[in-house]
């Protein structure tokens, strides 16, 4: 199983980035995943959620209408789209996803993450 | 969503048992039994130590065990070694479907 992130790097305040999450080793397509970061020094942030089929989605409130996550299954990847960026979205971004059946809360899978940069 | 309260650290002597407490509210920990446990070493990422509350995935030492009572969820490592030292996060579902993190705890092994 692999989760491989790209994407991050340094933008401005007000900027846009497009994380991406290439997915191997099981059936990207049967399962929901998430994103969640972690700011320097800071805990651990749950920013969004899709569904296997991309039927629903949730987010933070702290991103909600800012960034937009989305999937291609026949790609086994996942996106999300930040923008109107802030210094507070600055943080390593990690894609994750549950595939422990039939567990229904956690997170057993996890990519190596990618660092967002946001400054002047 | 207001996060998860977890201890900022914990200390433990090696062969020791040690509980990390997290703390929620009746929209995640008390109603939904969907809690779970990472342990987290500087500069990895997070690992899966414990779901649905009392669950260890594959793998996991048996030294991990959770538990879950009223808004208080558990995390108790037995027999402490040095290489337990890491960040622990405990997580859970919430009713507004979406994940509530805890703000992590420091274990230090003696």
């Amino acid at each position: 199983v692999q989760l491989v992130e790209s994407g991050g790097g340094l933008v401005k305040p007000g900027g846009s980035l497009r994380l991406s999450c290439v997915v191997s080793g099981f059936t990207f397509s049967s399962y929901n995943m998430n994103w969640v970061r972690q700011a320097p020094g800071k805990g651990l942030e749950w920013v969004s959620s899709i569904s296997s089929s991309s039927s629903y989605i949730y987010y933070a409130d702290s991103v909600k209408g800012r960034f937009t996550i989305s999937r291609d299954n026949a790609k086994n990847s996942l996106y999300l789209q930040m923008n109107t960026l802030r210094a507070d979205d600055a943080a390593v971004y990690y894609c994750a996803s549950l595939t422990i059946p039939p567990a229904v809360g956690g997170m057993d899978v996890w990519g190596q993450g990618t660092t967002v940069t946001v400054s002047s | 969503q207001s996060a998860l309260t977890q201890p900022a650290s914990v200390s433990g002597s090696p062969g020791q048992s040690i509980t990390i407490s997290c703390t929620g509210t009746s929209g995640d920990v008390v109603n939904y039994n969907s809690v779970s446990w990472y342990q987290q070493h500087p500069g990895k990422a997070p690992k899966l130590m414990i779901y649905d509350v009392i669950n260890r995935p594959s793998g996991v030492s048996n030294r991990f065990s959770g538990s879950k009572s009223g808004n208080t969820a558990s995390l108790t490592i037995s027999g402490l070694q040095a290489e337990d030292e890491a960040d622990y996060y405990c997580s859970s579902y919430t009713n507004s479907r979406s994940v509530v993190f805890g703000g992590g705890t420091k274990l230090t092994v003696l």
